[in-house]
């Protein structure tokens, strides 16, 4: 397919534990987000990669979060310690560009996390 | 800090209905507005976007409007079918320089009753 791709479409996990959430954007897309949504709320901004480095984590809410991009396309977003206020709806999006006026963000199924 | 509202968070007419959802915002400097629909337990999807020096966009039965001055965008469904039925989320790309990160309103869950 030629959509945003994650990877699991659900997680459960027990409250402590380590999971990796993962992102495949669209070929040739060099901007990738991540956001998270809670139930009843909007998306919330966590981190955004330019290429491999990320240019803006400022949504990231603690230091148990922590994301990668190593090669400038699949991320991996990091969680450690889950607690069971991390249970949310991890989206990730990418677009073609950044940091010009027109910028389309495409957003992937999402994956479900669910901390027992 | 920009914060985006959505009235009314809830919505509910008959099929084919004209209707339009309201979205605002706080800080009027952004570079664009984007609408999105969400299906339950999906991902968001795509309708509109409109750059912050364009007033209106058009798509189908679907046309979003913008007034930045003012901090209000709308969007109007024509026609409205049951196929319509979802949650809509405005976001604005908040003027961060190289970010581009959408600050999304919390929703209007649509109904379209056949």
């Amino acid at each position: 397919g030629a959509g945003v791709s994650q990877t699991p479409s659900n997680k459960v996990t027990e409250k402590g534990k380590y999971v990796e959430l993962r992102c495949d954007p669209i070929s040739g897309h060099t901007a990738l987000y991540w956001y998270r949504q809670s139930l009843g709320q909007g998306p919330e901004f966590l981190i955004y990669f330019q290429g491999t480095g990320a240019a803006d984590d400022s949504g990231l809410p603690n230091d148990r979060f922590f994301a990668v991009r190593p090669e400038g396309s699949v991320s991996t977003l990091k969680i450690q310690r889950t607690e069971r206020g991390d249970s949310a709806v991890y989206l990730c999006a990418s677009s073609p560009f950044s940091g010009i006026v027109y910028n389309e963000q495409f957003f992937g199924p999402g994956t479900r996390l669910t901390v027992l | 800090k920009q914060e985006v509202t959505q009235i009314p968070a809830a919505l509910s007419v008959p099929e084919g209905e004209n209707l339009v959802l309201n979205c605002s915002f706080t800080d009027s400097a952004i570079y664009n507005l984007q609408w999105f629909r969400q299906d339950p337990g999906k991902g968001l999807t795509s309708l509109l976007l409109i750059q912050s020096s364009q007033r209106e966009q058009t798509s189908g039965r679907l046309n979003a409007s913008l007034d930045k001055s003012s901090g209000r965008s709308t969007l109007y469904i024509a026609a409205s079918q049951p196929g319509d039925s979802a949650t809509y989320l405005c976001a604005v790309d908040n003027y961060g320089g190289a970010t581009n990160k959408l600050i999304f309103g919390t929703g209007t869950l649509l109904a379209v009753q056949p």
